[in-house]
């Protein structure tokens, strides 16, 4: 079975850079577009990257994904980070039966 | 404004069955497919069903499959989730969520969850 999987967890100071990597099982991660959500303690998910590296609208620059390179990986990076970053972060996508599969999810923690 | 409203959760014994809802509003429903996506207690998200725009498509994943039933009513902006033969790992927050077009693409909105729990 198709699966993706990240880091349990990241911290970092504010105002640094952290990147989050989320690395396809088999295949190529390529094959479909991944999706990035985050999630504040208590609350419902919200989407911060979709279709690899798009930005919903709200969603400030700070935010960037990528797609690529040998690893298999797609990966979402937040620079200048603020203490409102801190959530968890998933990544999401599809396997080859176009059933959707989430990554087990980032805690970041800013510090 | 895009807004999903869940109904339906609430308290179920091993076995029985519940119907959950999403009333949708501020976009054209028909055109998006829509998502349920679950979370247990303290765990990560897991995708659980989606469905089509036009509702002739359906994905499950492998541990709802045979016994959940994804449908839409495009005529009353609602997204439904009927569960059969619940069992206790169902216990979780369900989430209904719009997809990006019309077939299964990745999700952009969410809704606030409706909370399952399978106990006796």
């Amino acid at each position: 079975n198709f699966m993706l999987t990240q880091p349990h967890s990241v911290s970092e100071s504010p105002g640094k850079t952290v990147t989050i990597s989320c690395t396809g099982s088999s295949g190529s991660i390529a094959s479909n577009y991944v999706q990035w959500y985050q999630q504040r303690p208590g609350s419902a998910p919200t989407t911060v990257i979709y279709e690899d590296s798009q930005r919903p609208s709200g969603v400030p620059d700070r935010f960037s994904g990528s797609i690529g390179g040998s690893s298999n990986s797609a990966s979402l990076t937040i620079s200048g980070l603020k203490t409102e970053d801190e959530a968890d972060y998933y990544c999401q996508s599809y396997d080859s039966s176009h059933r959707g599969v989430f990554g087990g999810g980032t805690k970041l923690t800013v510090l | 404004e895009v807004q999903l409203l869940e109904s339906g959760g609430g308290l179920v014994q091993p076995g029985g069955s519940l119907r959950l809802s999403c009333a949708a509003s501020g976009f054209t429903f028909r055109n998006y497919a829509m998502n349920w996506v679950r979370q247990a207690p303290g765990k990560g998200l897991e995708w659980v069903s989606d469905i089509n725009g036009g509702g002739g498509s359906t994905n499950y994943a492998d541990s709802v499959k045979g016994r959940f039933t994804i449908s839409r009513d495009n005529s009353k902006n609602t997204l439904y989730l009927q569960m059969n033969s619940l069992r206790a790992e169902d216990t979780a927050v369900y989430y209904c969520a719009k997809d990006l077009s019309r077939d299964p693409r990745g999700m952009d909105y969410w809704g606030q969850g409706t909370l399952v729990t399978v106990s006796s």
